[in-house]
């Protein structure tokens, strides 16, 4: 099975601040791989999918970026409404593993 | 529009087995893939299987014994059962549609394993 290590598994920034998330896969996985916000009691939301496209109606200070097996979720200037979980998911081979979280708290 | 709904009861007993269901609409179940993932209370997301298109199946290493996923595409249904619950099978079950521009989700069903 592919293993996504995700980090950090918590952080706490400031508004303005930027930000970025990191997931290292242990096998290639192409660019198959997809980032989720998730807000407390609520569903994942996908905010980029295949490593780098932002995903309909997600704002433009989210990107996302590969350097070989490093995948990265960044936000370029933090606002309120980022405060939530991270999730990888990588979807390049089967079993799907997803990394295991980001929260991410607001200063 | 596309929609997933889970359904099934909210406790179930150590031992037993847990019987849950996706009922979609906006799409056909013989067009798209849908797939199960958990949540542990306060933990992270678990891929836990996936009904593919055409009917073929594939499961997460560690639930492979207990799982087993179908669908009634009549119904515009999948399924989920996944036997000998544990306590630390408790949490939200989500079933979800893949895409390429990033994938639907039900609103998901928490379930809890106690006697």
């Amino acid at each position: 099975d592919i293993q996504m290590t995700q980090s950090p598994s918590s952080m706490s920034a400031s508004l303005g601040d930027r930000v970025t998330i990191t997931c290292q896969a242990s096998q290639d996985i192409g660019n198959n791989l997809i980032w989720f916000q998730q807000k407390p009691g609520k569903s994942p939301r996908p905010m980029i999918y295949y490593a780098t496209n932002l995903a309909n109606g997600v704002p433009s200070r989210f990107s996302g970026s590969r350097s070989g097996s490093d995948y990265s979720l960044t936000i370029s200037s933090l606002e309120s409404e980022d405060m939530a979980d991270y999730h990888c998911l990588q979807y390049k081979q089967y079993p799907l593993t997803f990394g295991s979280g980001t929260k991410l708290e607001i200063k | 529009q596309v929609q997933l709904k889970e359904s099934g009861p909210g406790l179930v007993q150590p031992s037993q087995t847990l019987s849950l269901t996706c009922t979609v609409s906006g799409f056909s179940l013989t067009s798209y893939n849908v797939h199960w993932v958990r949540q542990p209370p306060g933990k992270g997301l678990e891929w836990m299987g996936r009904m593919r298109y055409n009917g073929d199946t594939s499961y997460n290493s560690a639930l492979k014994s207990r799982l087993s996923i179908s669908r009634d595409t009549s119904k515009n249904q999948v399924f989920l059962k996944m036997n000998s619950l544990q306590t630390d099978d408790t949490g939200t079950y989500y079933c979800t549609r893949d895409n390429y521009g990033g994938w639907y989700w039900g609103q998901g069903v928490m379930v809890t394993v106690s006697s």
